[in-house]
């Protein structure tokens, strides 16, 4: 099984509807971040959670909110989808010790907002 | 601020050609720096890492030295195959093990052809 899931895996939804992006992990680690791919932008953060209490915006945080349900899921919410938040979603986690600074990812979430 | 700068693709090769694959950076101080590997419909994979000048990280036939002089991590391998066709993104870690934050680049596009 992967180290880390996301679901859905595809979603395509409405302008103003509501949607929300789920991820799971069986790493065991801490920290976890949501980032979505644009092409030719590469990828940027949205949001990160270095434990249950503790969540941080990211470079393009507007429009987004998140929830850390537990230190295996974090959950990414878009409260009133819009198209230009169509795009690939990537959900990845790190450690708090060790390898501190290789971030693991999940399959992505391919989510298109019409 | 931190920035990662790769070679823009497509890049289009036959098996066994040589692949560099450039990027360079700009940050403070003594960043970690990567290269990841997204296969079709798939999320990121480290592909290897390197945290400290002159290192030089490996894995599967790809190299990539970290020169600080230049402050750059190419990524090289010496005969491509069918299987390493993928979107290659070079990625720094600012501050070195313990930080969190990934910057990475647009993304380089490769493709080899039987």
């Amino acid at each position: 099984d992967a180290d880390v899931t996301q679901t859905p895996r595809n979603r395509i939804t409405k302008t103003g509807k509501r949607i929300m992006l789920e991820c799971s992990q069986t790493k065991g680690h801490d920290r976890m971040y949501w980032y979505r791919q644009d092409p030719g932008l590469g990828l940027r953060l949205i949001y990160y959670s270095f434990d249950v209490k503790d969540i941080n915006k990211g470079e393009i945080s507007d429009g987004y909110s998140v929830s850390r349900q537990a230190q295996a899921k974090f959950s990414l919410s878009l409260e009133s989808a819009i198209p230009n938040q169509t795009a690939l979603y990537f959900c990845a986690t790190s450690d708090l010790r060790g390898d501190t600074d290789t971030q693991y990812f999940g399959p992505g979430t391919r989510l298109t907002v019409l | 601020g931190d920035s990662v700068t790769q070679m823009e693709g497509p890049v289009t090769l036959s098996e066994e050609a040589f692949l560099t694959i450039n990027c360079t950076y700009t940050a403070t101080g003594y960043p970690s720096l990567f290269w990841y590997v997204q296969y079709p419909g798939e999320g990121l994979q480290l592909l290897l890492k390197a945290t400290k000048a002159d290192d030089k990280g490996s894995n599967k036939g790809f190299e990539a030295t970290y020169r600080k002089e230049t402050t750059s991590f190419h990524l090289e391998k010496g005969s491509v195959q069918v299987s390493d066709s993928a979107v290659y993104f070079c990625a720094l870690n600012p501050s070195g093990a313990g930080s969190y934050q990934l910057t990475f680049g647009k993304g380089t596009k490769l493709s080899v052809i039987p």
